[in-house]
């Protein structure tokens, strides 16, 4: 599996956008891209997943280096609701499990 | 459509009993997920089954613990004899396809075990 690295924590102030990077370097080509984020005491949660496109959903948009080696995910207005651990996970095709790191602490100031 | 359900939300047992597990997938999903978070840890991968299979359990402990997943009803994620160090959440996930990269995970509410 790809290893990934994000920061520990981020603060945003509410309704102002929050890019949060998430380096792999070791991705292989045919890796996916997923961002899932876990609110307090609540199961994970998908958020968006890409492979080489910039994507957009309802919930964020998945900003995609070139390179594939690093990705961000944006929230274009962070809400008190969007504080969470935020998880970057390359998957492959043939990957069963999502490996869970350390993710990135979000908190949302009011 | 409702989502993953999980049951019990909250389960306390005494070390040495057993502790049962339900999960009911999304419907129409035949691929169920089960993972743990241990207090103050990320979320571990421990079993991957289909419908009356186990495809992989490369991350459920070598004793103590079973899964299943049969034609009818919920996945079971059984633990036998109870130590304080089962004590953790365990969340169970479900996907419409096998686990290509592509796909989502629909993840349940969790079960918080607490052993005394």
């Amino acid at each position: 599996d790809a290893k990934t690295t994000q920061p520990n924590s981020m603060e945003s102030n509410e309704e102002e956008p929050v890019h949060l990077p998430c380096n792999h370097s070791t991705i292989s080509g045919t890796d996916y891209i997923h961002w899932y984020r876990q609110l307090p005491s609540q199961g994970p949660e998908y958020v968006i997943h890409g492979l080489t496109s910039n994507v957009n959903n309802r919930m964020a948009s998945l900003a995609i280096a070139e390179d594939r080696k690093s990705s961000t995910l944006i929230l274009h207005r962070a809400t008190l609701r969007d504080a969470a651990v935020y998880y970057c996970i390359p998957l492959g095709n043939a990957g069963n499990m999502l490996t869970f790191g350390g993710g990135t602490r979000l908190m949302v100031k009011p | 459509n409702a989502g993953v359900m999980q049951n019990p939300r909250h389960l306390v047992r005494r070390r040495g009993q057993e502790a049962r597990l339900r999960c009911s997938p999304m419907k129409g999903h035949s691929h169920v997920y089960w993972y743990r978070q241990l207090p103050e840890e990320g979320l571990k991968f421990m079993v991957y089954l289909q419908k009356e299979n186990i495809i992989d359990e490369s991350g459920m402990p070598k004793e103590r613990f079973s899964a299943e997943f049969p034609k009818e009803g919920p996945s079971i994620l059984r633990i036998q004899q109870v130590v304080r160090g089962d004590s953790a959440a365990y969340f169970c996930a479900s996907s419409p396809l096998g686990m290509a990269g592509y796909n989502e995970q629909f993840f349940g509410p969790g079960t918080r075990l607490t052993v005394l």
